[in-house]
């Protein structure tokens, strides 16, 4: 069965650094893999997604995230962090007709 | 705006009782999607709809009960409500069905059983 695993539970950045969130998933084929976000009291954000070619994708937000089919890791980056981007983030994983798998999210915390 | 809406955004009510929720997915998708996300259990899949039918099934606990209308909006109905039950449920919409297909997920309900 397909899972996805992330780390960290919560996640402490100050604003204008960088970040990295990581997400290991674990499935035979290839994955369709996905990050969203959510902030409070809303619903899920698709923010990048990943189904073939090149291994870096760019999202929204200024988001990006690199496959590394070697690790099974999805992880999501930013240069340079707002503090609007506070908020829970969660990787999902899905295959051919398989519904979507998510983590249990990381929820980032922005400081001054 | 994700272009999924979801009615009522909060509901309470109590032990024993049964709940409707609806949701109109985003003009042209053809899947209903619904999930259940609490402290505990983290975001969990409950079932799926394509352009009427059932096409998937998850964690969904015989209580619940969903259906998709020819208009292509969907219910969940939860009955025999328990303390367990509250949580956050919401419902994704996408234009076809496969994993390929991203999913939009509207604001959700929150549910809470007193």
């Amino acid at each position: 069965a397909q899972s996805v695993t992330q780390p960290d539970i919560h996640i402490t950045v100050s604003e204008g650094a960088s970040l990295e969130l990581r997400c290991n998933y674990s499935y035979g084929a290839t994955p369709y893999l996905f990050w969203y976000v959510q902030s409070p009291g809303q619903g899920l954000q698709l923010l990048l997604k990943y189904f073939s070619g090149d291994t870096l994708v760019q999202g929204i937000k200024g988001f990006e995230a690199e496959f590394k089919r070697s690790q099974s890791s999805f992880n999501l980056r930013k240069p340079s962090v707002h503090w609007s981007d506070a908020a829970e983030y969660f990787c999902a994983v899905a295959s051919g007709n398989t519904p979507l798998v998510f983590g249990k999210g990381t929820r980032l915390s922005v400081i001054a | 705006d994700s272009g999924v809406t979801q009615t009522p955004k909060h509901l309470i009510t109590a032990t024993g009782q049964r709940v409707t929720l609806r949701c109109s997915p985003r003009s042209g998708d053809l899947s209903v999607y619904w999930y259940q996300q609490s402290l505990d259990q983290g975001l969990q899949f409950l079932i799926q709809y394509y352009n009427g039918e059932e096409r998937a099934k998850g964690n969904i606990l015989e209580r619940f009960s969903a259906q998709q209308f020819p208009d292509l909006h969907s219910e969940l109905n939860l009955s025999s409500l328990e303390l367990g039950d509250s949580a956050l449920y919401f419902c994704a919409s996408s234009p076809s069905t496969g994993g390929i297909q991203p999913q939009h997920f509207g604001d959700g309900t929150r549910l809470s059983i007193l």
